[in-house]
């Protein structure tokens, strides 16, 4: 069975504090790919980033990053130095090849000023 | 930039009423998908699917069904609405598998009252 858990259900952090957002995944499938989405107050999720099962490099994007492991069958998501506007929901998901998205239960993130 | 539309941002229905929900993109995406959020149980899959006329059951697929009658649009339809079906519905659509496996972009979402 393919299960996404995101164990933080909600993180509150103070602007500027470094912010990580657990995802751990479990599937039985070598090929799979993991995704981070965004979904602001406004409601719309906005997708942020994809992996593939082979590539476990971490990534950087400005203040985000992500760190991919495998072995501990982790897709953890940090914000640097967190904004007001990081405040959001944010989703982890997982899937397989040629089907749909199976997400985790969503971290609400509330930055404060 | 990828658009995804969904008819209605709020929707209020009585128990009982047939319910269309109605998804349009415009980046010739093979795939689209409904699915519906609820607090604490994140978004779950209704339906699927990967083509015109083609549909698939996703988790939840009790009390809806689907219609895709054109590439570009995607229906989901509650037969007789109830109650336990208030919710937040989101539509989403992603390029196929020949383009390798592609995010999926997601409309804003209808947020549906059954009284």
């Amino acid at each position: 069975a393919q299960k996404v858990t995101q164990a933080q259900t909600e993180i509150s952090v103070v602007e500027k504090e470094d912010v990580t957002l657990d995802c751990v995944y479990e599937t039985r499938d070598t090929t799979y790919y993991l995704f981070w989405y965004k979904q602001p107050p406004s409601g719309e999720l906005v997708f942020l980033i994809r992996r593939n099962s082979f590539d476990e490099q971490n990534e950087i994007s400005g203040r985000y990053s992500w760190n991919f492991q495998k072995s501990t069958s982790s897709f953890n998501f940090t914000i640097t130095a967190s904004q007001v506007v990081d405040s959001a929901v944010y989703f982890c998901a997982l899937k397989r090849a040629g089907t749909a998205l199976i997400f985790g239960k969503g971290t609400t993130l509330s930055v404060s000023s | 930039d990828v658009k995804v539309t969904q008819s209605s941002r709020y929707l209020v229905k009585r128990t009982g009423e047939k319910v269309f929900l109605e998804c349009v993109q415009d980046m010739d995406h093979e795939n689209m998908f409904w699915y519906r959020q609820d607090p604490g149980l994140g978004l779950r899959l209704i339906y699927f699917s990967y083509d015109v006329k083609m549909k698939e059951k996703g988790d939840i697929p009790e009390g809806y069904s689907v219609s895709r009658e054109k590439k570009e649009r995607f229906s989901l339809i509650l037969e007789s609405a109830s109650t336990n079906q208030t919710s937040m519905y989101l539509c989403a659509s992603s390029f196929g598998m020949e383009l390798g496996d592609q995010p999926q972009h997601f409309g804003d979402g209808t947020r549906l009252s059954i009284l």
